[in-house]
C-alpha cells in the first residue's frame, strides 16, 4: 500500500519569509513521482512542483523547491519569500500506480 | 483556453435522484480521472480512464458510473443520490504514453464540481 503523510495540519508564515511543508511517503515502487499541488479557496487544484523519483536533484520553480529525500521517504517543501498569494492548502501526492495518493494536507496562512 | 473543464461547478440535488457531472480536456491527454474530495478535504482517486477504456476502479459504489465516449471527456454518472455523496468532485488528465517528456504521470485538474446531496 501506499501512504502519504502530512504531519502539519496548519502553518503560518510572514510576508516574505521562508516555510517548509513536511510530507513522508511510503511505497514498495522503485518508479514514482512526487508532487506538491496548492488548493487556494478558489478550491482549483494547481500543480507547484514535480519530482521524479530517479532523479536525485532536487527540482526547483522559481520560489518553490523540494527537499528530497529518497531513503528517508522525506518530500518537503520550501517556500521562499512568501506572498499573500500563497494562501492555501497544499496536498503532498505520490504516483506510482498511474493514480495520485495524497496526503491530508497543510493549511499556510501568509499573513501581512 | 480551458485545459480541463467541469460542468456543472455547483449542483445542489434531492436524495435519490440522479445526476451527471460532465468532463473534457483539450490537452490531447490519453488518460482521465475523476477524484472525490470530501468534508475533510481529503481527496481520494476513483476511477482511471486510458483511452477510453477503465484501467482504475478504486472500489466505488456502482452507482457511480463512469463513462468516455472519447478520449477527451470522462463523464461521472451517479445514481440514486445519497447523503455521503456530498463533496467536491475533480476530473484531471494526463499525458499518458504520448508525453515525449518525462511529465507521464503529471495529472492537470479541472475546477471542481461541488454536490450538494439535500
Amino acid at each position: 500500500a501506499q501512504t502519504v503523510t502530512q504531519s502539519q495540519p496548519e502553518m503560518s508564515v510572514q510576508e516574505a519569509e521562508t516555510v517548509t511543508l513536511s510530507c513522508t511517503y511510503d511505497t514498495s515502487e522503485n518508479n514514482y513521482y512526487l508532487f506538491w499541488y496548492k488548493q487556494p479557496p478558489s478550491r482549483q487544484m494547481i500543480l507547484v512542483i514535480r519530482q521524479e523519483a530517479y532523479k536525485q536533484q532536487n527540482a526547483t520553480e522559481n520560489r518553490f523547491s523540494v527537499n528530497f529525500q529518497k531513503a528517508a521517504k522525506s518530500f518537503s517543501l520550501k517556500i521562499s519569500d512568501s506572498q499573500l498569494g500563497d494562501t492555501a492548502m497544499y496536498f503532498c501526492a505520490l504516483d506510482s500506480t498511474l493514480k495520485l495518493v495524497f496526503g491530508a494536507g497543510t493549511i499556510l496562512r501568509v499573513k501581512s | 483556453d480551458t485545459a480541463v473543464s467541469q460542468t456543472p461547478k455547483y449542483l445542489v440535488t434531492q436524495m435519490g435522484n440522479d445526476k451527471s457531472i460532465k468532463c473534457e480536456q483539450n490537452l490531447g491527454h490519453d488518460t482521465m480521472y475523476w477524484y472525490k474530495q470530501d468534508s475533510k478535504k481529503f481527496l481520494k482517486i476513483m476511477f482511471s480512464y486510458n483511452n477510453k477504456e477503465l484501467i482504475i476502479n478504486e472500489t466505488v459504489p456502482n452507482r457511480f458510473s463512469p463513462k468516455s465516449p472519447d478520449k477527451a471527456h470522462l463523464n461521472l454518472h451517479i445514481n440514486s443520490l445519497e447523503l455521503g455523496d456530498s463533496a467536491v468532485y475533480f476530473c484531471a488528465s494526463s499525458p499518458g504514453e504520448t508525453s515525449e517528456d518525462s511529465s507521464t504521470d503529471t495529472q492537470y485538474f479541472g475546477p471542481g464540481t461541488r454536490l450538494t446531496v439535500l
